[in-house]
């Protein structure tokens, strides 16, 4: 099990550009979800998903757009980045019961010039 | 909307001796889950334990147990015998039944074990 699994790890970008964040879980989980971490911060939850083709908007939803077409994947595009932006960004899957805890991938840390 | 708050944003304890971490939360939901997680300097997050809160026995996980007071919502980890490896940022977390695919963190403390 490679278990959450997140590319790239680094990425710079300059204001205006677009990219995606790959996220994928091999552990058939129905959930995942998309966390901003800022410097001192805790993790804010952006964009968030309870299955193939369902997606929902967390606290901080702006900038960023999601799709579910498999359970295993949930990419997070970066429409026209900010710096604003800059961040380390976290993606988590958990099974569809509250009390199952969420595993996080290892994060990009991503900057905006 | 769930809240979430650590009022402790670092924390300091010496090798052996005994810490707690203080987690408030605010919610409407009856039946939901509380969980804390650490992060290390590597950046990974690893759950240390979780508490359901229909239960009353306070949850326990070898060095780590939590003081859960659903009256007060209030969810404090106390870690014993701490250990240098124990360093790390942690995170309060709240999951509600209704909308299990959405968690709620506090902003973290950040502990530092000192030999």
């Amino acid at each position: 099990n490679a278990g959450v699994t997140q590319t790239p790890k680094f990425q710079v970008l300059k204001t205006g550009q677009s990219m995606t964040l790959q996220c994928a879980q091999d552990m058939n989980h129905e959930y995942m979800s998309w966390y901003r971490q800022d410097p001192g911060m805790g993790l804010r939850l952006i964009h968030y998903s309870v299955g193939a083709g369902i997606t929902d908007q967390g606290e901080v939803p702006n900038g960023y757009n999601v799709s579910r077409s498999t359970t295993e994947d949930f990419p997070l595009r970066l429409l026209s980045a900010a710096p604003s932006q800059t961040s380390v960004y976290f993606c988590a899957s958990s099974y569809s019961r509250p009390a199952y805890e969420q595993y996080f991938g290892p994060g990009t840390r991503l900057t905006v010039t | 909307a769930q809240t979430v708050t650590q009022s402790q944003p670092e924390m300091s304890v010496q090798e052996a001796e005994t810490v707690t971490l203080s987690c408030t939360y605010d919610t409407s939901e009856s039946n939901y889950y509380l969980f804390w997680y650490k992060q290390p300097p590597s950046r990974q997050m690893i759950l240390v334990i979780r508490q359901e809160a229909y239960k009353q026995q306070n949850a326990t996980e070898n060095r780590f147990s939590v003081n859960f007071q659903k009256a007060a919502k209030s969810f404090s980890l106390k870690i014993s015998d701490s250990q240098l490896g124990d360093t790390a940022m942690y995170f309060c977390a709240f999951t509600g039944n209704t909308n299990a695919g959405k968690s709620t963190f506090g902003d973290g403390t950040t502990l530092t074990v000192k030999p």
